[in-house]
C-alpha cells in the first residue's frame, strides 16, 4: 500500500525552466496538499485541494500552479523556476480535514 | 510572522530520560494542535494531537500538554529511546472557514544511547 507517491524524488533544473512534481495517491482522500520544507521555516503550505477540480492557495502560492482533474493526482508545476524555489516538496493527503495528514516521501528540487 | 514557533532548533537527551519539546503560538483562533515526527529522507508522520478543550492527551510514551492562557504546548516523551531521534514539528489548525494547518520550524531531537 504505497499511499502517497511522489515523483521525481530528486530533480535538478535551471532557472527559468518549467518543472512539474507529481503526486499520486492510492487511497481516495478528498483533501490533498503541497508543502515546501525549508530550514528555519518548517513546512509551509503552497496549495491544497478539497476535491477534484477544487483548489485553493496556501501561505506561499506565488510561482506555483496546481491542478486536480482526478481525485488521485495532484501535480505541482513551477512555471518558471527560480533559485528561491530550491526546496524539499511534500505532498500529503487526508480523508477529512482533521489535521492528520499522510505525507509522501518528498521531492528534493534544486534550481541552479 | 510565524504563528507557530519552536524556539529550540535542537535538543539532546540521554536514553531513558524525559524529552520535552516546546511550542508557542500567537493565533488565539487555533483550536486543534498536532505533533508530527520526521526521519531523514522521509515524509512527516502524525504522532499525537490535542483539542483546545483539553489540557492533556496521552498515547503510550508520548504526552502532549496544552496551556491556552500561555499559548504554549509541549510534547513529553518518557522514556526517550534512540529511535525517537528525529525532527518534531508542532502544528495548529485555526477555527473558522479558512482552516489551514500551520507548522512550526521543527526541533531536532537526538537521543543518546
Amino acid at each position: 500500500d504505497a499511499g502517497i507517491t511522489q515523483s521525481p524524488r530528486y530533480k535538478i533544473t535551471e532557472t527559468g525552466r518549467q518543472v512539474t512534481l507529481m503526486c499520486h495517491q492510492t487511497w481516495s482522500h478528498s483533501y490533498m496538499f503541497w508543502y515546501r520544507q525549508d530550514l528555519g521555516h518548517g513546512l509551509r503550505l503552497i496549495y491544497y485541494s478539497a476535491a477534484a477540480d477544487i483548489t485553493d492557495k496556501g501561505e506561499v502560492p506565488d510561482g506555483y500552479v496546481v491542478s486536480r482533474s482526478k481525485t488521485e493526482n495532484f501535480p505541482l508545476t513551477l512555471e518558471s523556476a527560480t533559485r528561491s524555489q530550491t526546496s524539499v516538496y511534500f505532498c500529503a493527503g487526508s480523508a477529512a480535514f482533521t489535521g492528520e495528514l499522510f505525507f509522501g516521501e518528498g521531492s528534493r528540487l534544486t534550481v541552479l | 510572522d510565524q504563528q507557530v514557533k519552536q524556539n529550540s532548533p535542537s535538543l539532546s537527551v540521554q536514553e531513558g530520560r524525559i524529552s520535552i519539546l516546546n511550542c508557542d503560538y500567537t493565533n488565539s483562533m487555533f483550536d486543534y494542535f498536532l505533533w508530527y515526527k520526521k526521519y531523514p529522507a522521509e515524509g512527516p508522520t502524525f504522532l499525537i494531537s490535542i483539542s483546545s478543550i483539553k489540557d492533556k492527551n496521552e498515547d503510550g510514551r508520548f504526552t502532549v500538554f496544552l496551556n491556552k492562557s500561555a499559548k504554549h504546548l509541549s510534547l513529553h516523551i518518557v522514556p526517550s529511546q534512540p529511535g525517537d531521534s528525529a525532527v518534531y514539528f508542532c502544528a495548529a489548525i485555526s477555527s473558522g472557514s479558512a482552516r489551514q494547518l500551520t507548522f512550526g520550524s521543527g526541533t531536532q531531537l537526538t537521543v543518546l544511547p
